[in-house]
């Protein structure tokens, strides 16, 4: 069965300094992979996707992640944090199967000081 | 271009009584799944639809079902409300044809007094 560990409930970043948040999967084949955000009150929008192919993947606001096979892992990266960047990410994992079920982390709150 | 709509944004609901939730799939998208998301966690997979019938569910008790419709179009549906019922109700759409994309709704916030 998939599963998602994210292991920051809260992170705090200063406006200007680069972001990393974690994520770690459990899947016994290639996963797909998705960060998605959700502001107060709100749906959840896709930053970013990974299926195949190159590693290092770019999404919406300059957000990347980078997909480690042998660390399981498919970390956030920002070079350089907006206040408009707090919010709440989502990693989720699905299966290659062509069923599109998601499994998602319990999720890590961005907060971001002046 | 439409994304996935969903209604009501809110409603509040007593305990015992039904609910039914809505949803528009982003055009172009023929599969839809629903998501709970309670206060503080990540959202829960309900259940899925694809050509008007169920293919996968969660784990989630048969007060919990869904509908969809030919225009792709899906309701879920919710019985004999508990207070634990009251979350943010997320539906997803995606395409059997064109890559394993979804999309989320703004949701659906039920509150169950």
């Amino acid at each position: 069965a998939q599963s998602v560990t994210q292991p920051d409930i809260h992170i705090t970043v200063s406006e200007g300094a680069s972001l990393e948040l974690r994520c770690n999967y459990s899947y016994g084949a290639t996963p797909y992979l998705f960060w998605y955000v959700q502001s107060p009150g709100q749906g959840l929008q896709l930053l970013l996707k990974y299926f195949s192919g190159d590693t290092l993947v770019q999404g919406i606001k300059g957000f990347e992640a980078e997909f480690k096979r042998s660390q399981s892992s498919f970390n956030l990266r920002k070079p350089s944090v907006h206040w408009s960047d707090a919010a709440e990410y989502f990693c989720a994992v699905g299966a290659n199967t062509g069923f599109q079920k998601l499994v998602f982390g319990t999720g890590t709150r961005l907060l971001v000081s002046p | 271009d439409a994304g996935v709509t969903q209604s009501p944004t809110h409603l509040i609901k007593t305990r015992g009584q039904q609910v039914t939730l809505r949803c528009s799939p982003k055009s172009g998208h023929d599969t839809v799944s629903w998501y709970q998301q309670a206060l503080g966690q990540g959202p829960q997979f309900i259940f899925q639809y694809y050509e008007e019938e169920e293919r996968q569910r969660g784990n989630f008790p048969d007060r919990f079902s869904g509908h969809q419709f030919p225009n792709y179009s899906s309701e879920l549906n919710v019985n004999a409300l508990l207070l634990g019922d009251s979350a943010l109700y997320l539906c997803a759409s995606s395409s059997s044809y064109s890559g394993n994309t979804i999309y989320f709704g703004e949701g659906s916030w039920l509150t169950v007094v």
